[in-house]
């Protein structure tokens, strides 16, 4: 069984640019997460789709942050202007359902120059 | 107060030895906790899940979950050199399925 895909792995950018991300859940998980990592802490949750809706963005930074799962597959999450402070992993994650163990893909490493 | 407390580390033992790894929450309601394992530059993977006050044992490792104290442990046995990593203790906070992390605790076992 494939596991969570996401690309890119690295990405490198200067402040007030934009960035996205893109990953791939484990074929027929309904529930996808993104998670912050920044260096030295434990993970931090942005966004968690249940399908296609949003069940949980109350940490996601709307006014720079953006997520979507249009067809409840694949997710893309956006920032949009970059700050220093985004340097982190950005991490997904999918389950099979909200209650069932979560996988985590490779990550994203984002530097903001 | 943060929502899972985990010391940094770095714990050091030698090989062969217990490693003893703990864990304090604020969160009375929560319900879940899990043990996730980090290689340095690698991605977490579950290692163990308890939902009841005990113990709950897998292989080497044993899970260990007090809600009175609001306490939860993981014991690794006969640690191993391959054991070193960053140990994230997470939980379920009330009846939410969302995952609140602790920072994790540096586990280095020496040759």
């Amino acid at each position: 069984e494939a596991g969570v895909a996401q690309s890119p792995r690295y990405k490198i950018i200067e402040k007030r640019q934009s960035v996205a991300f893109w990953c791939n859940p484990i074929s027929g998980h309904a529930t996808l997460y993104w998670y912050q990592q920044i260096l030295g802490q434990g993970p931090k949750l942005l966004i968690q789709f249940q399908n296609n809706g949003v069940v949980d963005d109350s940490q996601l930074p709307k006014d720079r942050f953006s997520a979507e799962r249009l067809k409840g597959v694949d997710s893309t999450l956006k920032i949009q202007p970059a700050k220093l402070e985004d340097s982190a992993v950005y991490l997904c994650a999918s389950s099979f359902e909200l209650q069932d163990t979560q996988y985590f893909g490779p990550g994203t490493r984002l530097t903001v120059l | 107060q943060k929502e899972v407390e985990q010391n940094s580390g770095p714990l050091s033992v030698p090989e062969g030895a217990i490693a003893s790894l703990n864990c304090t929450y604020s969160d009375r309601g929560s319900q879940s906790f899990f043990w996730y394992r980090q290689y340095s530059g690698k991605s977490p993977e579950l290692i163990m899940s308890i939902y009841s006050n005990g113990d709950k044992e897998d292989g080497r490792f044993t899970a260990q979950l007090n809600k009175a104290s609001q306490y939860v442990s993981l014991l690794i046995r006969d640690s191993q050199p391959s054991d070193s990593a960053t140990y994230l203790c997470a939980l379920n906070p009330d009846s939410s399925y969302k995952l609140i992390f602790g920072s994790g605790t540096r586990l280095l076992v020496r040759p």
